[in-house]
């Protein structure tokens, strides 16, 4: 089955660009029918949606992040990828990637285990 | 913007009891837009109910979702142990992309 997992820095100094990769295993963010998403939860509150990318390149935002936030895919790679820029504290939190389907509510079906990205200096 | 409230903000019940969790969206929806969640501590989130009422592949059938007007409400006909976790609704709108409401945390009495 379709499994995700995320890579990258656990942390980021203040200001800099936050970097993540989520790698798909059995399966292909080549597929038509699904969205590639982020999902961040700082500690200990709820669940914030980061964005999301179409295998073609097209992609939604959260309005409230979008000035700082790129999602790209690398489908030769199996993978895509989230840039925030210019960080602060509030950005620490635990980052999914998670597959949406590419209708209706975009549910969320299958989802990465996490990693926790902590911004300080 | 869609704004997603959940109530209670934490359920305190005892297994075997029937649980109903409560998702008011601010404005009229897409009601078939609607999805619920479950997470457990240390754990990603847990797909349970799309479209307001299907549950999701695997999901036991002492859940179910339904809806009247911009309420909706997940509901465990009798609770196990396994299902004492937190409760996120989601909802998906065009101009607004994907909101989450706060949460319900659904704890053992």
């Amino acid at each position: 089955q379709v499994q995700l997992q995320e890579s990258g820095p656990g942390l980021v100094k203040p200001s800099e660009t936050l970097s993540l990769t989520c790698t798909v295993s059995g399966g292909s963010v080549s597929s038509g029918n699904y969205y590639w998403s982020w999902i961040r939860q700082p500690p200990g509150k709820g669940l914030e949606w980061i964005g999301y990318i179409y295998f073609s390149g097209t992609t939604n935002y959260n309005p409230s992040l979008k000035s700082r936030v790129t999602i790209s895919v690398d489908t030769s790679k199996n993978q895509f990828s989230l840039n925030l820029s210019s960080v602060t504290a509030a950005d620490t939190a635990v980052y999914y990637c998670a597959r949406a389907i590419n209708w209706g509510s975009r549910a969320m079906n299958v989802w990465g285990q996490g990693t926790t990205v902590t911004v300080s200096s | 913007e869609i704004v997603l409230t959940q109530s209670p903000g934490t359920l305190s019940l005892s297994p075997g009891d029937r649980a109903a969790l409560s998702c008011r969206a601010s404005q009229s929806v897409i009601s078939s837009y609607l999805v619920w969640y479950q997470q457990k501590p240390g754990q990603a989130p847990r797909l349970l109910i799309y479209g307001a009422s299907t549950r999701a592949t695997g999901i036991p059938d002492r859940f179910s979702g339904s809806v009247s007007g911009t309420d909706f409400t997940l509901t465990i006909s009798r609770l196990e142990s396994e299902d004492f976790a937190v409760y996120y609704c989601q909802h998906y709108g065009s101009s607004s992309g994907i909101t989450f409401g706060q949460g319900t945390r659904l704890d053992i009495k």
